[in-house]
């Protein structure tokens, strides 16, 4: 077990480049999400996958973000066009399919926003 | 709207001292119930869960949360704090049904003074 792997763990950026993140869940998990953490709050849910599908998606992710998980084992999270407000950690999780699954979470992707 | 609360953003204690950590939800039904901890820079460790039964359950390190229907509480205990224990704490919960995405609290930063 491996555990869920996040890259870059870094990014920064200035204001109107995209970005793209990068999260390899573990490997038997077909559950994957993305969450964002700012300073001094909690994660707030993004997105989340089964397998391929993206069957969710919170209103905090604008126009601007974009995931994909194509085959159903990576996922990246894309942010067009970034914002300063985009800094934050985006951390991903996984987890298997049985009803009481524990999320594991990878170690984040901080992003600042020059 | 289902919500997780933290009413205490920072606490410090002396190590040796027992903690307390307070955790509060608003759902329909009892939720499935979660803490995590959360060292600098770092992704989230599960500590322990609850889903049904036992409502004082054990976790990970020596914590422990009990489960108050009443009170819709869940609070964190510990019966002697170490330094290594100096992280933040984050309470979660997520519904019975369908998928495993969590609402997280707001976090609590736990000092430790030597």
């Amino acid at each position: 077990d491996t555990g869920v792997s996040q890259d870059p763990r870094h990014k920064i950026t200035k204001r109107g480049q995209n970005v793209t993140f990068r999260c390899d869940p573990i490997s038997e998990h077909n559950r994957l999400y993305w969450y964002r953490q700012t300073l001094g709050q909690g994660p707030e849910f993004l997105t989340y996958f089964q397998n391929e599908a993206q069957l969710e998606k919170s209103r905090l992710l604008s126009d601007r973000f974009s995931a994909e998980r194509p085959k159903g084992s990576f996922s990246t999270l894309e942010i067009q066009r970034t914002e300063q407000g985009d800094s934050a950690m985006y951390l991903c999780a996984s987890s298997r399919p049985d009803r009481t699954g524990e999320l594991f979470f990878g170690e984040g992707s901080r992003l600042t926003v020059l | 709207a289902q919500s997780v609360t933290q009413p205490d953003i920072h606490i410090t204690v002396s190590e040796g001292a027992s903690l307390e950590l307070r955790c509060n939800y608003s759902y329909g039904a009892t939720p499935y119930l979660f803490w995590y901890v959360q060292s600098p820079g770092q992704g989230l460790q599960l500590l322990l869960k609850y889903f049904s039964g036992d409502t004082l359950v054990q976790g990970i390190k020596g914590f422990e949360a009990e489960f108050k229907r009443s009170q819709s509480s869940f609070n964190l205990r510990k019966p002697s704090v170490h330094w290594s224990d100096a992280a933040e704490y984050f309470c979660a919960a997520r519904s019975s049904g369908g998928y495993n995405k969590l609402i997280f609290g707001a976090g609590t930063r736990l000092a430790v003074h030597p």
